[in-house]
């Protein structure tokens, strides 16, 4: 079975400081990772995808994350913070299920963004 | 592109009654999932939907059901309703290959009273 684990349910950074979203996860299988962006009252955006091309993964609005086997992680990054960052933040492990992919989500990161 | 979209946005129904969710998918995906996001907590896979058949569940109990239509355009019924079914219910599709990403909507938000 696969699970995820989110270490910090909220995260408060200042404005142009860095952003660090730790994500650990178990997987029997060589994993998909994602991680997804939840403004409020919406749904989910995909930030980025890990899929074995590249341990070191960009994605959108300046974020990145990094695929670390040996410790099970797929930590977020973004160098410096901005005011548009607030959100919640979900990682999340997908396996082949059935015809598609099944998610296992994390419980959550919430971002707060200090001027 | 047009992206996934959900009716409606809101909901509000009393223990007991029955309530149907709608969902469109994106353009040329042919897998539809259905996820429940209780308040703090992250999505929990309720089932998927392949070829108009459900293709896994997860630990739901049967009142929650659904349907896929030939145009990819999805259901989820949830019967005698339960004050623990208020939540916010995503749909989300998906191309059916390894590693496809999931596209969410925006989400229904079920209240029960």
């Amino acid at each position: 079975a696969q699970s995820v684990t989110q270490l910090g349910s909220h995260v408060s950074v200042s404005e142009g400081a860095l952003v660090l979203l730790r994500c650990n996860y178990s997987s029997s299988v060589p994993p998909y990772l994602f991680w997804y962006v939840q403004y409020p009252n919406q749904g989910l955006q995909l930030l980025l995808k890990y899929t074995s091309a590249a341990t070191l993964v960009k994605g959108i609005n300046g974020f990145e994350a990094e695929f670390k086997k040996s410790e099970t992680s797929f930590h977020l990054t973004k160098p410096s913070a901005h005011m548009s960052d607030a959100a919640e933040y979900f990682c999340a492990v997908s396996v082949l299920f059935g015809a598609g992919n099944k998610l296992t989500f994390g419980g959550g990161t919430r971002v707060l963004v200090k001027p | 592109e047009t992206g996934v979209t959900q009716s409606p946005t809101h909901l509000i129904k009393t223990r007991g009654q029955q309530v149907t969710l709608r969902c469109s998918s994106q353009s040329g995906h042919n897998t539809v999932s259905w996820y429940q996001q209780a308040l703090g907590q992250g999505p929990q896979f309720i089932f998927q939907y392949y070829r108009e058949e459900e293709n896994g569940r997860g630990n739901f109990p049967p009142r929650f059901s659904g349907l896929q239509f030939p145009n990819y355009s999805s259901e989820l019924n949830v019967n005698a309703l339960e004050l623990d079914d208020s939540a916010l219910y995503l749909c989300a599709s998906s191309l059916a290959a390894q590693g496809s990403p999931l596209h969410f909507g925006n989400g229904t938000r079920l209240t029960v009273t």
